[in-house]
């Protein structure tokens, strides 16, 4: 059962401008969420959390933002810069240790 | 700076062959989680270790699927019998806290393709 959906598999945008990354989870005893970034032959990077206690989380040009009731979480990038082409994976977890993956979106910023 | 590594980056085994994948974490953290990812698809949690205990492989697929860390560093993840599916990038992550919070540092991954 897919407890984290990401139900975009691609996102494009333009340099400068605002990309917005989307998930959605099922399992309301998740109380942490993660963003992380991979590039190709990498493994995934941390990016930003948030946890449940809280529905912003802001670091630089990433913000996330958590939707409680409505089992949502975004993470918004601004400017976007052609750097930041990559898929992002979104991420949950709960009180025991094991973390449960989106399948990602694969975000492109073209110049 | 060292992060984590794993080996062989790149893995060809003949179905039936067993495996062993390595995993460096980072020195001093005490948790370590192996993650196998499908081709389009998120890592899936396979097992966690803190220290050398084993605290939860519920995410093991299968029996022909073992992992250790005797001593609370390096771990290996053994594959039994390799089946076509098991093809998938395996990812090993590590943590400075024992709930792996507030990040998990993965390494590069392991690609195993089984012919």
């Amino acid at each position: 059962d897919q407890q984290v959906k990401q139900n975009s598999p691609s996102l494009s945008v333009q340099e400068g401008r605002i990309s917005i990354l989307n998930c959605d989870y099922t399992n309301s005893m998740f109380d942490y969420f993660l963003w992380y970034k991979k590039y190709p032959a990498e493994g995934p990077t941390f990016l930003i959390s948030i946890s449940s206690i809280k529905d912003k989380n802001e670091d630089g040009r990433f913000t996330v933002f958590l939707n409680k009731s409505a089992k949502h979480l975004s993470l918004h990038i601004v400017p976007s810069q052609p750097g930041d082409s990559a898929v992002y994976f979104c991420a949950a977890s709960g009180n025991n240790n094991d973390m449960r993956f989106g399948a990602g979106t694969r975000l492109t910023v073209k110049p | 700076g060292a992060g984590v590594s794993q080996s062989p980056r790149y893995k060809v085994a003949k179905r039936g062959q067993d495996v062993a994948l390595r995993c460096d974490p980072i020195s001093g953290h005490v948790s370590l989680f192996w993650y196998q990812q499908a081709l389009g698809q998120g890592p899936e949690f396979l097992t966690y270790f803190q220290n050398e205990a084993q605290l939860d492989k519920s995410g093991l697929p299968s029996d022909r699927f073992f992992a250790e860390r005797p001593e609370g560093s390096v771990s290996t993840l053994k594959i039994q019998r390799t089946q076509q599916e098991d093809s998938a990038v395996y990812l090993c992550a590590s943590s400075s806290d024992p709930s792996g919070r507030p990040e998990q540092f993965f390494g590069p991954g392991t690609r195993l393709t089984v012919l």
